[in-house]
């Protein structure tokens, strides 16, 4: 079953706590993109990575920490530094050429408590 | 500056047409994307206007004026299913997009 997979769905955290949100993806894609979403409001981007071991910040990394050895595989950490922390999660895909949409896996929806 | 605008929010009628518009002011542009996103879910795809016109597929259109930095999204015969928030966003020659905040759509019976 091809596709973009993160998990879990629904994650809850205590304050002060380092989570990691999971992206996996077996569609073959060099690029993927770690967004955050808030209630009301467009997509910011955290990281974006566009080869295995060499990603790079976007617009709100910081508090925030990745790492790509896999092409497969971009996780997102969530470490106690990020001020507010709850949010919605979004990782995304796309093959570099060609030019093509970027393609979202379902999201992960952070509770910090 | 890299803003994108969209309104809102719009309200429809079941069986309506409507016209979401989207203005972007940047440079390195290489293409305008609509998405969907249903609430609570992740976006998907609508299309994408790299040339200047009207992009048809079904019931939804796009529609794009490089000159005028402008890009629409025409939705007809409008369907309870297309409440939604649709995303406008620009395309940039390093592979990122930047996004609008997003127009919602409320359709009513």
């Amino acid at each position: 079953d091809g596709g973009i997979t993160q998990s879990p769905k629904y994650l809850f955290r205590k304050e002060g706590q380092n989570v990691t949100l999971s992206c996996e993806q077996n569609l073959n894609h060099d690029a993927m993109y770690w967004y955050r979403q808030d209630p009301g409001q467009g997509l910011r981007l955290i990281y974006y990575s566009q080869i295995v071991n060499d990603f790079q910040k976007g617009d709100i990394a910081e508090g925030y920490s990745v790492s790509r050895e896999k092409k497969e595989s971009f996780p997102l950490t969530v470490t106690s530094a990020q001020k507010n922390p709850t949010a919605f999660y979004l990782c995304a895909t796309k093959p570099l050429y060609p030019a093509s949409e970027q393609f979202f896996g379902p999201g992960t929806r952070l509770t910090v408590l | 500056g890299q803003n994108i605008d969209q309104p809102t929010e719009m309200t429809a009628t079941e069986g309506a047409i409507v016209q979401i518009n989207c203005t972007y002011q940047t440079s390195g542009f290489n293409g305008l994307f609509w998405y969907q996103q249903h609430a609570g879910e992740a976006p998907t795809f609508l299309s994408y206007n790299v040339l200047d016109g009207l992009e048809e597929k079904g019931r939804f259109s796009s529609f794009l004026s490089r000159s005028k930095g402008y890009s629409y999204l025409l939705l007809k015969e409008l369907q309870m299913k297309d409440s939604a928030s649709y995303l406008c966003a620009e395309g940039h020659s390093n592979y990122q997009l930047i996004w609008g905040a997003g127009t919602k759509l409320i359709i009513k019976p």
